[in-house]
């Protein structure tokens, strides 16, 4: 019930192209979803969070949608650029221990 | 201006010989995470300090310590590491308001000779 399971493994775009990301879980008593981009050798970054009660979340090319009746969220890509090519974690925690469920993660390459 | 930082970034030491990674903060967060993270993997959390109290998760050997002497330091200490102990170690920080961000470190990476 703690999981949080995440596809694809691997995602190839072409540049200019829509990279969806999805995520599902479980426990009803998560209320936030980060989304994190790690490059080789570096930390998670944090780039976009949406909390439950709102449907969709948009900062420039990347986009949160949310359905908490399918208990299923996705990472949107807009025109996405070679230098988007990462590993994308999902993730969810609550506020009762703040602690972070990951995803398993995707390695997005986009294509010039 | 990094606000969570790792030392040393690469880390190399001997099977069985005990090996300490530090982390500092500027954000001055009262939670501080300790995460491992093997290849291709999300990172798994070992232990958080909330302010100076210690939580452990259950899976985490004994082999792993911390210590936080400060809001701004932290501290891994792995007692006797084994091969299987070679990993990314990620720091993390986070307030415990209604569920901000945790903000992470650039990572030890740490090999077992």
């Amino acid at each position: 019930q703690q999981q949080v399971k995440q596809s694809p493994q691997s995602l190839i775009v072409q540049k200019g192209g829509i990279s969806i990301i999805n995520c599902a879980y479980e426990n009803t008593a998560f209320d936030y979803f980060p989304w994190y981009q790690q490059f080789p050798g570096k930390g998670p970054a944090l780039l976009i969070a949406i909390r439950p009660d709102v449907s969709e979340k948009k900062e420039g090319r990347f986009t949160i949608s949310f359905n908490k009746s399918a208990k299923q969220f996705s990472l949107h890509i807009m025109d996405s650029q070679p230098g988007d090519s990462a590993t994308y974690f999902c993730a969810a925690s609550s506020h009762n221990t703040g602690k972070l469920i990951f995803g398993q993660g995707t390695t997005l390459q986009v294509k010039p | 201006d990094a606000m969570v930082i790792q030392n040393p970034r690469y880390q190399v030491t001997q099977f069985g010989k005990p090996v300490t990674l530090s982390c500092s903060q500027t954000l001055n967060h009262n939670v501080m995470y300790w995460y491992q993270q093997k290849s291709s993997q999300a990172p798994k959390l070992l232990f958080h300090y909330y302010d100076k109290d210690f939580n452990n998760e259950a899976d985490t050997p004994d082999n792993f310590q911390s210590r936080r002497p400060n809001t701004s330091f932290c501290f891994l200490d792995i007692r006797s590491p084994g091969l299987g102990d070679a990993a990314m170690y990620l720091c993390a920080t986070g307030q415990a308001t209604d569920n901000q961000p945790q903000h992470f470190g650039d990572g030890t990476r740490l090999s077992i000779l």
